[in-house]
C-alpha cells in the first residue's frame, strides 16, 4: 500500500510552545522509529517503538521530548516548550518486525523553531 | 564508540566516472551496514546493505566493500549518471538489538553532465 506518510510537512512555531508531529507507518509494520535530521548533519535515533512499547526512548534529547504510538499504528511525536535548537527535519521510519533492518522512511516534518 | 564517520562530505564527478563514498566505524558489535540515498525533500531510501560475513555485495551500478579487520566500509557507484546527485548516508546497526541505525553525517553527491 502507501508508504510512511507524516504530517504536517512543514511546522513554523514560536518558541515556548508545543508541537505535534503525527507519522503513519506502512500498514502492517509493527517497528517504528524518529530520527532527527540538523542541518547538514545525519540523521540522529529518536525512539523506537514495537508495537505500541517504546523499548529504546535512549535518544530523546531531553524530557521535552515525548511520543506515543497508539493501535500498533500512528505515532506522535510531541515536543513541549519549543527552543530554537529543536529546529530541524523530523523523519519517521517503519519496519516489518521479522526485516526490521529494511527501514523505510517518511518525507519528514521539517519544524522551524522562531 | 557509536559513532560511524563519513567522507567526503562533498563529491563532484563527471557523468560517466566512479564515485566513492567512504564510512569508518569503531563498535564491533555493528554487524549490518546499509547505505541511504536521500533527494531534496525525500526521505533516505534504502539502497544496498552488507553484513560483515561478505566482503563484497554489487547490486547494479553499486557495490558495497567491507573491510572488517579496518573496520571500514565505502560504496563505489559506477558509472555515475546525474540522476546520482543526491546525499548518500551511510548506517550501522546490530542485530537483534532494536534496530536503530547509526548514521554517517552524509555525503552529497553531484554528478555533472
Amino acid at each position: 500500500g502507501a508508504g510512511v506518510s507524516q504530517s504536517p510537512s512543514n511546522k513554523v512555531t514560536e518558541k515556548g510552545k508545543d508541537v505535534e508531529l503525527r507519522c503513519d507507518p506502512i500498514s502492517g509494520h509493527t517497528a517504528l522509529y524518529w530520527y532527527r535530521q540538523s542541518l547538514g548533519q545525519g540523521l540522529e535515533f529518536l525512539i523506537y517503538f514495537q508495537g505500541n512499547s517504546a523499548p529504546d526512548k535512549s535518544g530523546l534529547p531531553s524530557d521535552r521530548f515525548s511520543a506515543e504510538r497508539t493501535g500498533g499504528s500512528v505515532s506522535t511525536l510531541t515536543i513541549q516548550r519549543t527552543q530554537q535548537e529543536d529546529s530541524a527535519v523530523y523523519l519517521c521510519a517503519s519496519s516489518l518486525g521479522r526485516q526490521w533492518y529494511e527501514q523505510y522512511f517518511g518525507p519528514g516534518t521539517r519544524l522551524t523553531v522562531t | 564508540q557509536q559513532q560511524v564517520k563519513q567522507s567526503p562530505q562533498s563529491l563532484i564527478v563527471q557523468k560517466g566516472g566512479i564515485s566513492i563514498i567512504n564510512c569508518a566505524y569503531e563498535n564491533t558489535a555493528f554487524d549490518y551496514f546499509p547505505w541511504y540515498q536521500q533527494f531534496p525533500g525525500k526521505g533516505p531510501a534504502l539502497l544496498i546493505a552488507i553484513r560483515p560475513d561478505v566482503s563484497e555485495k554489487k547490486e547494479g551500478r553499486f557495490t558495497i566493500s567491507f573491510n572488517k579487520s579496518a573496520k571500514q566500509f565505502s560504496l563505489h557507484i559506477m558509472d555515475s549518471q546525474p540522476g546520482d546527485s543526491a546525499t548518500y548516508f551511510c548506517a550501522a546497526s546490530i542485530t537483534g538489538n532494536t534496530g536503530k541505525l547509526i548514521f554517517g553525517q552524509g555525503t552529497t553527491l553531484q554528478v555533472k553532465p
